[in-house]
C-alpha cells in the first residue's frame, strides 16, 4: 500500500515550453502533497506544499508565477514548470501525506527527470 | 531553528565492511521524528526507517542497525557485512511536531567496492 506515482518519469523539452509533471496516490486519498527539486549531487528542496481545493504554499524564492501548483482531487497534484530554461532542468519528486496519516508521514513518488535544452 | 547535518559527504569500503553513517539533528521541538531514506542511481527514494523522539530504543533489521541517542542528538545508521547494492546516497531526515516540513540532511553518497 500507500504507492504514489508520478508521470513521466523523464522528459526532454525545448526551451520555452511547457511541462505539466502529475503525483498521484493510488491507494490512498493525501491531504496533503508536497513538491521537492533536487539538483546533482545536492538534497532535496522543498518548494511549495498543497492542500487539496487550496492554494499551494510556495517556499521562499520559488516563482509560483513559474512552478504552477494545482491539487484538484486527494489523490492528484500536478505541477507545470511554465516557460522552461535550461536551468530548470532537475530532478522533480513529490510525497504524499495520507489523510489522518498526521505530519510525519510521507510517501515519496518515484521522481521526474526534466532536462530542457 | 531545525538543521540535519550529515558531515560524510561520501564514504567508500570494500564489500563485506561495516559501516556507519553519521546524523546529528538540532530542534528545540520535543516530539520530532527522525527518517533515513536511500536514493539509488535510479532516483527514487527508499524508506528506511522512521524514529519518533519518545523511543530511543535500537533498531535492527536485518544488515542494518539505527543508533538514537537523545544526549548527543544523533542518528547513526550502521550497514553490517556491506554489499554492492547498498551503495547509494542516504539521506537522515527530521520533521518536528510544530512544522510539517521535512527537513533533509545533504546526504552521504556511499560506495562500496567488490
Amino acid at each position: 500500500g500507500a504507492v504514489v506515482s508520478q508521470h513521466p518519469s523523464r522528459v526532454i523539452c525545448k526551451s520555452g515550453t511547457s511541462v505539466k509533471i502529475e503525483c498521484r496516490s493510488l491507494d490512498f486519498q493525501a491531504t496533503t502533497m508536497f513538491w521537492y527539486r533536487q539538483f546533482p549531487k545536492q538534497s532535496l528542496m522543498l518548494m511549495a506544499t498543497s492542500n487539496e481545493g487550496s492554494k499551494a504554499t510556495y517556499e521562499q524564492g520559488v516563482e509560483k508565477d513559474k512552478f504552477l501548483i494545482n491539487h484538484a482531487s486527494l489523490t492528484l497534484s500536478t505541477l507545470t514548470v511554465t516557460s522552461a530554461h535550461p536551468e530548470d532542468s532537475s530532478f522533480y519528486i513529490c510525497s504524499a501525506e495520507p489523510l489522518g496519516g498526521g505530519t510525519d508521514t510521507q510517501y515519496f513518488g518515484p521522481g521526474t527527470r526534466l532536462t530542457v535544452l | 531553528a531545525q538543521k540535519v547535518t550529515q558531515a560524510q559527504t561520501e564514504i567508500s569500503v570494500v564489500e563485506k565492511e561495516d559501516v556507519t553513517l553519521d546524523c546529528v539533528y538540532e530542534t528545540r521541538d520535543t516530539t520530532y521524528y527522525l527518517f533515513w531514506y536511500k536514493q539509488p542511481p535510479s532516483g527514487e527514494l527508499v524508506f528506511l526507517i522512521r524514529r519518533n523522539s519518545f523511543d530511543e530504543q535500537n533498531e535492527i533489521s536485518g544488515r542494518y542497525s539505527w543508533n538514537f541517542q537523545k544526549s548527543t542528538s544523533s542518528f547513526n545508521f550502521t550497514i553490517t557485512a556491506s554489499q554492492v547494492v547498498d551503495s547509494a546516497v542516504y539521506f537522515c531526515a527530521l520533521i518536528v511536531d510544530s512544522n510539517y516540513q521535512l527537513i533533509w540532511g545533504a546526504g552521504t553518497k556511499l560506495i562500496i567496492k567488490p
